[in-house]
């Protein structure tokens, strides 16, 4: 069965530093989203990607954040310069129309 | 906006019981999907049942159904036969149709007792 790959599975950062997370969706998805959960708390929105650019993103999703879908199989999302409140797991998802929402097995980002 | 309720935060359930875990929505978007997804302890989100508003009849999975109640906003997950693996937390979630983005509750942590 297809899925979404997350690398990597744990990444440790010290505050300040730059962190790139990284997603491939499902080969014929056309639409791309991140979410995040800080521990023990729900799922939040961050952005949502659809033919080469953002279609929607959340108040969460400040000037620190990016996204790039650098080839036809990557989709990324940069931290610029991460802070404490930034440790959180990080998921991608992809769909396509008519489909659901395939989630990653998730990225652990420890902000020290 | 969107906006899902999840009012158990916590439930234990005997093996081999039926559990219903919880969830009601608010929208005003005239058509739109409901979701229900797993969270073992390992993290990963694992996708278990969908119902789009339009469908007649309750999504049915194996040991999971839900029960849609439209007029009430109410979307509650129904596993059968609980098991031990079904320990896990649960997010119901919805989206507008159109791929959308998700929005979820906060959650209901199911655990299993043998």
């Amino acid at each position: 069965e297809p899925e979404v790959t997350q690398t990597p599975s744990h990444q440790v950062t010290q505050m300040g530093q730059e962190v790139i997370l990284r997603c491939v969706p499902i080969s014929n998805h056309l639409y791309f989203y991140w979410y995040r959960q800080i521990l023990g708390q729900k799922v939040e929105f961050l952005v949502s990607f659809y033919n080469n650019e953002i279609s929607e993103k959340s108040e969460i999703f400040d000037d620190q954040f990016s996204v790039e879908r650098p080839d036809g199989s990557n989709f990324t999302l940069k931290i610029r310069s991460t802070k404490l409140e930034d440790s959180a797991m990080y998921f991608c998802a992809s769909s396509a129309v008519g489909s659901g929402y395939t989630f990653g097995s998730g990225t652990r980002l420890t902000v020290v | 906006a969107q906006k899902i309720t999840q009012t158990q935060p916590g439930m234990f359930v005997q093996e081999k019981e039926a559990v219903t875990l919880d969830c009601t929505y608010d929208t005003s978007d005239p058509s739109y999907g409901l979701f229900w997804y797993k969270q073992p302890s390992s993290g990963e989100m694992i996708f278990l049942i969908y119902q789009g508003s339009y469908d007649q009849q309750n999504a049915t999975e194996g040991r999971y159904s839900l029960n849609f109640q439209k007029a009430r906003k109410s979307a509650n997950l129904v596993i059968s036969a609980s098991q031990l693996g079904d320990s896990a937390m649960y997010f119901c979630a919805m989206t507008p149709f159109g791929n959308e983005k998700l929005t979820f509750g906060t959650g209901t942590r199911l655990t299993i007792i043998p």
